[in-house]
């Protein structure tokens, strides 16, 4: 069965810190990746997407992502947090080819950050 | 601005008094989808829709209904609301085309998010 796994549910991370966010995926195929970001009282922005290609993609707000399909992972990094970082991160898969057109979502990763 | 936008952002109604969440976008994205989040589960598809009078269901469609009679709208229906529907619901868009043609626009735009309370 499809599934993304988001292991820690809460990450607490000092400003200017670096950042790990774990993704991990069970997939028939390579699907498509998604990072969402959704701070309090809002709706789910896009931070980046992998589709093909470099495996290290950039995103908006610092943000990059690398794919490693032997790990099927796609962890989210941040070299220097922000405390405006502080908000819910979801990873997301979705289908290669178009017989469905669902995401599929992580559980989510809270992340805290201290000044 | 290109949005998604939903109505009403907050709702505390009763057990069974029927309730309709609109949902617009002005992007003429032909893929439109609801979403309820709940803590520790994410965000779980309800229903969507590839294209006009094309609905189906997602993973939870008990106790929901939708339509799609125009391409920018597509409200989500609870007939009988009961307090498990408690939750936040997001409504998305994609200009996806599904099978008749790949779009690498796989984004999806999110709505910012109708907190629901059923008592």
């Amino acid at each position: 069965a499809q599934s993304v796994t988001q292991p820690d549910i809460h990450i607490t991370v000092s400003e200017g810190a670096s950042l790990e966010l774990r993704c991990n995926y069970s997939y028939g195929a390579t699907p498509y990746l998604f990072w969402y970001v959704q701070s309090p009282g809002q709706g789910l922005q896009l931070l980046l997407k992998y589709f093909s290609g470099d495996t290290l993609v950039q995103g908006i707000k610092g943000f990059e992502a690398e794919f490693k399909r032997s790990q099927s992972s796609f962890n989210l990094r941040k070299p220097s947090v922000h405390w405006s970082d502080a908000a819910e991160y979801f990873c997301a898969v979705g289908p290669p080819i178009y017989n469905t057109d669902k995401l599929i979502f992580g559980t989510g990763t809270r992340l805290q950050v201290f000044p | 601005e290109a949005q998604v936008t939903q109505n009403p952002r907050y709702l505390i109604t009763v057990t069974g008094k029927k309730l309709t969440v609109t949902c617009s976008q002005n992007m003429n994205h032909e893929y439109m989808s609801w979403y309820r989040q709940d803590p520790g589960l994410g965000l779980r598809q309800i229903y969507y829709s590839m294209n006009v009078e094309v609905t189906d269901k997602g993973d939870v469609p008990e106790g929901y209904k939708v339509s799609r009679k125009e391409k920018r709208n597509f409200p989500l229906i609870l007939e009988s609301p009961s307090p498990n529907q408690t939750s936040l619901y997001f409504c998305a868009s994609s200009p996806r085309t599904g099978l008749a043609g790949v779009s690498v626009e796989d984004e999806q735009y999110f709505g910012p998010g109708t907190r629901l309370t059923v008592t």
